[in-house]
């Protein structure tokens, strides 16, 4: 079993509409989340973190956080086509290393 | 503020040369983290340097080597080059504490020849 699990895609989602983008994790003591956004060519840009169950927006982002069920997700609302890349969940186990899923690649069609 | 600086960007290199990857993190930021990016395998996480001792290290072989200075740029150093060392090569630092987001510097692109 992969230590962070995403769907590779591609997710398609129309201008407008909400992306939902999933993440499950293996290590049980897992205490730090993290979002980054790849653009084709580029280097990851993080976008959101969080270390608590529940919600945490920011601006048209929103990570969510389920600890018991080892899943942490990104809802971006009002797709645009600048948000076409490739989602990458992160993890922190606490023993200074960040481990990283393969990513999901977003595709907002115009 | 400055962000995460690696060089050089590109670098090709002959199988059984070695290679020196620089990064210099984010003005006080003490960790740095290394990480090879393949399009098979992803990001895979290589070491972590904090206060320079490498507290972490990824199943990597031994060729892989790194080393974090007392102004907290790092370098990491791969020997014998192999075809299969092509990638981009990212660092990341933070703060170290608990803080742990990271931001990565632009990568080196590595081409093994």
């Amino acid at each position: 079993q992969k230590e962070v699990e995403q769907n590779s895609g591609p997710l398609s989602v129309p201008e407008g509409a909400i992306a939902s983008l999933n993440c499950t994790y293996s290590d049980r003591v897992s205490q730090s989340f993290f979002w980054y956004r790849q653009y084709s060519g580029k280097s990851p840009e993080l976008i959101m973190s969080i270390y608590s169950n529940g919600d945490k927006e920011d601006g048209r982002f929103t990570a969510q956080l389920n600890k018991a069920s080892q899943y942490v997700s990104l809802l971006i609302r009002d797709s645009q086509p600048s948000d076409s890349a490739t989602y990458l969940c992160a993890v922190n186990t606490g023993g200074f290393k960040t481990i990283f899923g393969a990513g999901t690649r977003l595709f907002v069609k115009a | 503020k400055a962000g995460v600086t690696q060089t050089p960007r590109y670098l090709i290199k002959t199988r059984g040369q070695q290679v020196t990857l620089s990064c210099s993190p984010i003005s006080g930021h003490r960790s740095v983290s290394w990480y090879q990016q393949t399009p098979g395998q992803g990001l895979q996480f290589l070491f972590e340097y904090f206060s320079e001792t490498q507290r972490n290290k990824g199943n990597f072989p031994g060729r892989f080597s790194g080393r974090q200075f007392s102004n907290s740029r790092s370098e990491m150093n791969v020997s014998t080059l192999e075809l299969g060392d092509s990638a981009l090569y990212l660092c990341a630092s933070s703060f170290g504490g608990e803080n742990t987001e990271a931001f990565f510097g632009q990568g080196t692109r590595l081409t093994v020849v």
